[in-house]
């Protein structure tokens, strides 16, 4: 069974830091593209990173770009988000998910996703 | 403000069909990319619910289906069922933003 874990959420004031993990298990995970997704507390999906099997090609949001940092370890199964300099609008729930096909591919599995909140 | 356009709410009776449409441009569906399709119910995480324009994962029924002509696509629902309110949110890929891009969600109400 294929399954998708977040960590490292929390509270934190603008201007820290914060650093996400997704523990995947039940497929190959280095076979795999993954994906950052937030969700801002009752508004949309919003896209924020992308990172191929061997972290040679990475992409980020514009709302993102410069401050958060994609990267894997296939060793591990596993797929981090470090986030410097939050803002408040950057209060999300941040799913990790898998994506099948690039690159209009499918996020065809999701984490349940971590809750950052940025406030002082 | 999304790439994709998507209504914010559409509603339906119980059984009765209704259609969501995901409106884009040429740099995205009209490229022309896949658009597949979620459902969130929450505060759970999306679930992929159609890819790949009108393909159906396993287990999604086929009262689901999707369709995409020229820069827009559609989700179609029959036979509505209560448990389909959710939120739904379409989603493709924009060649000049180089970067995913969703639809900001239509949330169904089953009257």
């Amino acid at each position: 069974e294929v399954q998708l874990v977040e960590s490292g959420g929390g509270l934190v004031q603008p201007g820290r830091s914060l650093r996400l993990s997704c523990a995947t298990s039940g497929f190959r995970f280095d076979d795999y593209a993954m994906h950052w997704v937030r969700q801002a507390p009752g508004k949309g999906l919003e896209w924020v990173s992308g990172i191929d099997w061997n972290s040679e090609n990475i992409d980020y949001a514009d709302s993102v770009r410069g401050r958060f940092t994609i990267s894997r370890n296939n060793a591990k199964n596993s797929l981090y988000l470090q986030m410097n300099s939050l803002r408040p609008e950057d209060t999300a729930f941040y799913y990790c998910a898998r994506i099948l096909g690039y690159p209009a591919g499918n996020f065809d599995y999701w984490g349940q996703g971590t809750l950052v909140t940025v406030s002082a | 403000q999304s790439v994709l356009t998507q209504p914010p709410s559409v509603s339906g009776a119980p059984g009765q069909r209704i259609t969501i449409s995901c409106t884009g441009s040429r740099s995205n569906i009209g490229a022309p990319y896949d658009v597949h399709w979620y459902r969130q119910l929450s505060p759970t995480a999306p679930k992929l619910l159609i890819y790949a324009n009108s393909n159906r994962p396993s287990g999604v029924p086929d009262r689901f289906s999707g369709s995409k002509s020229g820069t827009s696509a559609s989700l179609a629902i029959t036979g509505l069922q209560a448990d389909d309110e959710a939120d739904y949110y379409c989603q493709s890929y924009d060649s000049s933003l180089s970067t995913w891009v969703f639809g900001g969600g239509t949330k169904l109400t089953v009257l």
